[in-house]
């Protein structure tokens, strides 16, 4: 499974949109892009995924580059309850299912 | 209604002794996975199971075993615990149908700590 890089903590305003990125220049053309969040110390919760085209689901929005090298998880109005770890994974749909957790971005959402 | 539940979610235990985790499941689901976390660090698989008869080792299945009773239930065990063992543990699911995504369901964890 292709590997990786989020920046490790970032800042958000309460009402604005986070937009948390990811990069993944080692992907290839058959792994897909999953989002997964962690809010402190609770279980992993999915959020979104996508292979090529950008989706949008009722959590949050994901826009793929055009290369796929890399992604963009974007919160479109942030709470306070957004408060946790976001991971990246990079995996192919189809595999044994294992997920391989990086380090994740921490969003910090303040009032 | 918690679709993924584990038991006991805190637990203390010395070194040397057996201890088994347990996790139960109401999706349905025929793949079922045990991780560890420790503190700042990402999840890291120990076991996953396609199906009752079906048992695989993960990244670091050293110093643990596992059982999958049935469709809805997986258990984790350390056999003779070590401090080093001290961790959040998470058990989750997920459903191979094509077209279901793949994602995975996790438990609420539990939280060990071998003295």
């Amino acid at each position: 499974d292709a590997k990786t890089t989020q920046p490790p903590s970032m800042d958000c305003a309460e009402g604005r949109a986070a937009n948390l990125p990811c990069n993944h220049s080692t992907i290839s053309g058959n792994e897909y892009v999953y989002w997964y969040r962690q809010i402190h110390s609770q279980g992993p919760q999915y959020i979104i995924h996508g292979l090529k085209n950008n989706e949008t689901n009722e959590m949050a929005s994901l826009i793929i580059t055009e290369d796929r090298k890399s992604s963009t998880l974007i919160l479109p109005h942030a709470t306070l309850r957004d408060t946790a770890v976001y991971y990246c994974i990079v995996r192919l749909r189809g595999n044994t299912g294992k997920l391989i957790f990086g380090q994740g971005t921490t969003l910090q959402v303040k009032p | 209604d918690a679709d993924v539940t584990q038991t006991p979610r805190n637990r203390i235990t010395k070194t040397g002794k057996r201890i088994m985790l347990e996790c139960s499941q109401t999706k349905g689901h025929d793949r079922m996975y045990w991780y560890r976390q420790d503190p700042g660090l990402g999840l890291r698989l120990i076991y996953y199971s396609f199906d009752v008869k079906d048992i695989n080792k993960g990244e670091i299945s050293d110093g643990y075993s596992v059982s999958r009773q049935a469709q809805a239930k997986f258990s984790l065990s350390l056999e003779s615990a070590i401090p080093n063992q001290t961790a959040l543990y998470f058990c989750a699911t997920s459903d191979p149908t094509p077209g279901q995504g793949y994602e995975q369901y996790f438990g609420p964890g539990t939280r060990l700590t071998v003295t």
